[in-house]
């Protein structure tokens, strides 16, 4: 099983401030990767797939990097309405593996 | 306009039988990959199950033997038959379209207690 490991597990950030988080895999997953953005009793929300491609509707704040085994997620100009927990995941091979979450709070 | 719909969650006893139903709109299960994915409470997500546009099936670890995905094309739903029921199934069960999940269901609570 591919582990998936985010970093940090939580952090405090101002409005218009830049968040940037990673994943890291276990294994090489390729660009066969996606991020996740999930609020307080919704569902989890695509943001990014193919490591770097942002889901229909999701702002140009967004954008995701990398290949392989490390991946980043940067937030540019933090939002109030970004606090949330973000989740990576592999969809590279059996089973699908989703990172522990990293919540993002608003200062 | 793409939705989702799960049914069929509830309280369970252990070792009971539960069958969740995703009601689908918008697109046809049958030409799309479709997802179970479940959370725990004050948990992260956790992904279940696939069901590919072929018929092809893969499950998590956790619930290789135990679950079992299905659709029925007729209806335009997936289902997920869960067996075996064990407190560490309790989880809100989502379901979700693709391998790279785009769209998702509110979800469906099951509990399984004594």
């Amino acid at each position: 099983e591919i582990v998936m490991t985010q970093s940090p597990a939580t952090l405090s950030v101002s409005p218009g401030e830049r968040v940037t988080l990673s994943c890291r895999a276990s294994q090489n997953v390729r660009v066969n990767f996606a991020w996740y953005q999930q609020k307080p009793g919704q569902a989890p929300r695509l943001l990014i797939y193919g490591a770097s491609t942002r889901a229909t509707g999701i702002p140009a704040r967004f954008s995701g990097s990398g290949s392989g085994t490390e991946f980043t997620l940067t937030i540019n100009s933090l939002q109030s309405e970004d606090s949330a927990v973000y989740y990576c995941q592999q969809y590279s091979d059996w089973p699908l593996t989703f990172g522990g979450g990293a919540k993002v709070e608003i200062k | 306009e793409m939705q989702l719909v799960e049914s069929g969650g509830g309280l369970v006893q252990p070792g009971g039988s539960l069958r969740l139903s995703c009601s689908v709109s918008g697109f046809t299960v049958n030409n799309n990959y479709l997802t179970w994915v479940r959370q725990a409470p004050g948990k992260g997500l956790e992904w279940v199950s696939v069901i590919y546009p072929g018929g092809n099936t893969y499950y998590a670890d956790s619930v290789k033997g135990r679950f079992t995905i299905s659709r029925d094309n007729s209806k335009n739903t997936v289902d997920l038959q869960m067996n075996i029921l064990k407190a560490e199934d309790t989880a809100v069960y989502y379901c979700a379209k693709g391998l790279w999940n785009d769209y998702w269901g509110q979800g469906t609570l099951v509990t399984v207690s004594s």
